[in-house]
């Protein structure tokens, strides 16, 4: 089993400035790796797939870089409604065996 | 547009099963896998198993081999998830997740459903 490890748990940053978020996987997932964000009482939203591609409908202000085993996401510029939980969900395994991250939560400092 | 859509909030007694529902609409892929991923309260998102209805064939976490099944019909385009006896340690929300390709990432999730386990 693939096990991923996001970094850091909590990130306190202003509005205005950028956020870097990390995630590690066990093994290499080559770029098999999402990234979702999460608000309270709402399901997971799709931003990155494929390491670094924006789903349909997300800001240019994210962006996704990585490949193997080390993955970053950044938000250039936060803006106050980016302020929420991210995952990392690795899909690399066949027969399909996913695994997420634990979450690191953007908070406003 | 893809929409799941999932059945309702459930209180169980321990050592009980839970079954939910989540019903797909709007052009699903032939290739499509669905998920079963739960979140308890104050936690992050634990993936537990799922299906690839066009093959009919499962994948379940190592943790939950042995109390959860999934399956999907596909006249009802509906798959459910039944997970068996019941602790409180599984009261969650449970989302179902569906991927456009089997083994490919969730674009679509339906909206959870709440399961509390209590005596």
């Amino acid at each position: 089993e693939i096990v991923m490890t996001q970094s850091p748990g909590t990130q306190s940053v202003s509005p205005g400035e950028r956020a870097t978020l990390s995630c590690r996987a066990s093994q290499s997932v080559k770029s098999d790796l999402a990234w979702y964000q999460q608000k309270p009482g709402q399901a997971p939203r799709l931003l990155i797939y494929g390491a670094s591609t924006r789903a349909t409908g997300i800001p240019a202000r994210f962006s996704g870089s990585g490949s193997g085993t080390e993955f970053t996401l950044t938000i250039s510029s936060l803006q106050s409604e980016d302020f929420a939980v991210y995952y990392c969900l690795q899909y690399n395994d066949w027969p399909p065996i996913y695994s997420f991250g634990q979450g690191t939560r953007l908070e406003i400092k | 547009q893809v929409q799941l859509v999932q059945s309702g909030a459930e209180v169980k007694k321990p050592g009980s099963s839970v079954n939910v529902s989540c019903k797909a609409s709007g052009g699903i892929p032939k290739s499509s896998g669905i998920s079963w991923v739960r979140q308890a309260p104050g936690q992050g998102l634990e993936w537990m198993g799922g299906i690839i209805p066009l093959f009919g064939t499962t994948n379940y976490a190592q943790k939950f081999q042995g109390r959860v099944t999934i399956v999907a019909d596909d006249s009802r385009n509906t798959a459910y998830m039944e997970l068996r006896s019941l602790r409180s340690e599984d009261t969650a929300v449970y989302y179902c997740a569906l991927a456009d390709h089997a083994g490919y990432d969730f674009k679509y999730w339906g909206q959870g459903t709440v399961v509390t386990v209590s005596s």
